[in-house]
């Protein structure tokens, strides 16, 4: 009965190769969200994503970019990886109110 | 944008001991959340709470929102409790319409 879940948990990558993160949530919400957490704790938004219009945070690199196959699912793909993009990134959606979070998927460029 | 402050930073508790976490924040908001991030880096839903108090076993919070603050309280603390705790705020129509969050208090508990 998992709401908001992320495949992989973990990602062990090189630099300049090309991956992805996949979310889905079966909580029916209109409004997904990616979130990077950094090595001191701190969460940032990334994008959000609601009946097709995506709102992208201005500090994202374009190597990052959201796909939407459906209402339920919103995959993250990254491009070019590099050192800096090592982070946990949570996946989260929403239906105008409480926001609920995906476990988390703990990327690493070596 | 909207600023989100958490104190303290860093809480060392006794188990059984009670604590308030603090979080204020610069602007009006439509929506605040808690979370406690457990040692295995999940993000557990504490409280949806834009204003008023709400009461959950032994965690309660209470969001003054014409001033700006929610407060978080953990009466009789045991070592599960130990993990970061984040304040998130949302203000509709702000950038990419998220949550902001502060940095966190990080609260061990010691048996």
């Amino acid at each position: 009965d998992t709401a908001v879940s992320q495949t992989p948990k973990y990602l062990v990558t090189q630099m300049g190769n090309d991956k992805s993160i996949k979310c889905e949530q079966n909580l029916g919400h209109d409004t997904m969200y990616w979130y990077k957490q950094d090595s001191k704790k701190f969460l940032k938004i990334m994008f959000s994503y609601n009946n097709k219009e995506l709102i992208i945070n201005e500090t994202v690199p374009n190597r990052f970019s959201p796909k939407s196959p459906d209402k339920a699912h919103l995959n993250l793909h990254i491009n070019s990886l590099e050192l800096g993009d090592s982070a946990v990134y949570f996946c989260a959606s929403t239906q105008a109110g409480e926001k609920y979070f995906g476990p988390g998927t703990r990327l690493t460029v070596t | 944008g909207i600023q989100v402050e958490q104190s303290p930073p860093d809480l060392i508790l006794q188990e059984g001991a009670n604590s308030t976490l603090r979080c204020n924040f610069s602007d009006s908001v439509n929506n605040l959340q808690w979370f406690h991030q457990n040692p295995w880096g999940q993000l557990i839903n504490l409280f949806y709470i834009p204003s008023g108090t709400k009461q959950n076993g032994r965690l309660s919070a209470t969001t003054v929102a014409t001033e700006r603050y929610s407060l978080l309280y953990i009466s009789s603390s045991q070592t599960t409790d130990s993990g970061v705790y984040f304040c998130a705020v949302w203000e509709s129509g702000g950038g990419a319409d998220g949550l902001t969050f502060g940095k966190g208090t990080h609260l061990i508990i010691q048996p």
